[in-house]
């Protein structure tokens, strides 16, 4: 089955850690997404990816970093710069395609916790 | 910039009652719109889209018309079920290629029996 997956599930991180949350798309998508949902606040967008080997920031970019070295997979890394990184975290993934709409397809979430 | 606003919830509503949840939006050009559901610790799914103006999206019994002419993309269901609780986000596409969505802040619906 195609799909987006993300791992793990529940994450907790000891304050001045970095952890890296992974994301894996098999649908073939150019495009992948990180977003940081936060209660009453929708999803704010961290960082994006059209291409393999090249992101482009979001709104929220800071204390966080990504790579893109496979077209699959685009893991994000939240750094110790990130103030207040407890948060639900979704990735997301989409079709590259002039002129159409970009519908993006979500993976299941990595809850982040920092204890 | 482009922009959506979503009425703030939550909504309460008793089973079979007609459900009604907001969505306007800001954007320059002809975005697509969507509407996206969360279950409880779940991330999203697309429920229904439209791409151009007076499409109408729909979808498991939720309706939505893109309404260019007052910027809006409301959802509509007849008869809600208990099984409808979640969090609704409406979110616009600017239609260029790769750049990614723009949500509303989510709608809480909570449906008793």
């Amino acid at each position: 089955d195609g799909g987006i997956t993300q791992s793990p599930k529940y994450l907790f991180r000891k304050e001045g850690q970095n952890v890296t949350l992974s994301c894996e798309q098999n649908l073939n998508h150019d495009a992948m997404y990180w977003y940081r949902q936060d209660p009453g606040q929708g999803l704010r967008l961290i960082y994006y990816s059209q291409i393999v080997n090249d992101f482009q920031k979001g709104d929220i970019a800071e204390g966080y970093s990504v790579s893109r070295e496979k077209k699959e997979s685009f893991p994000l890394t939240v750094t110790s710069a990130q103030k207040n990184p407890t948060a639900f975290y979704l990735c997301a993934s989409a079709p590259v395609s002039s002129g159409l709409y970009n519908e993006q397809f979500f993976g299941p979430g990595t809850r982040l916790t920092v204890l | 910039g482009d922009s959506v606003t979503q009425m703030e919830g939550p909504v309460t509503l008793s089973e079979e009652a007609f459900l009604t949840i907001n969505c306007t939006y800001t954007a320059t050009g002809y975005p697509s719109l969507f509407w996206y559901v969360q279950y409880p610790g779940e991330g999203l799914q697309l429920l229904l889209k439209a791409t151009k103006a007076d499409d109408k999206g729909s979808n498991k019994g939720f309706e939505a018309t893109y309404r260019k002419e007052t910027t809006s993309f409301h959802l509509e269901k007849g008869s809600v079920q208990v099984s409808d609780s979640a969090v609704y986000f409406c979110a616009l596409s600017p239609n260029q290629a790769g750049t990614a969505l723009i949500f509303g802040k989510g709608t809480t619906l909570s449906v008793s029996s």
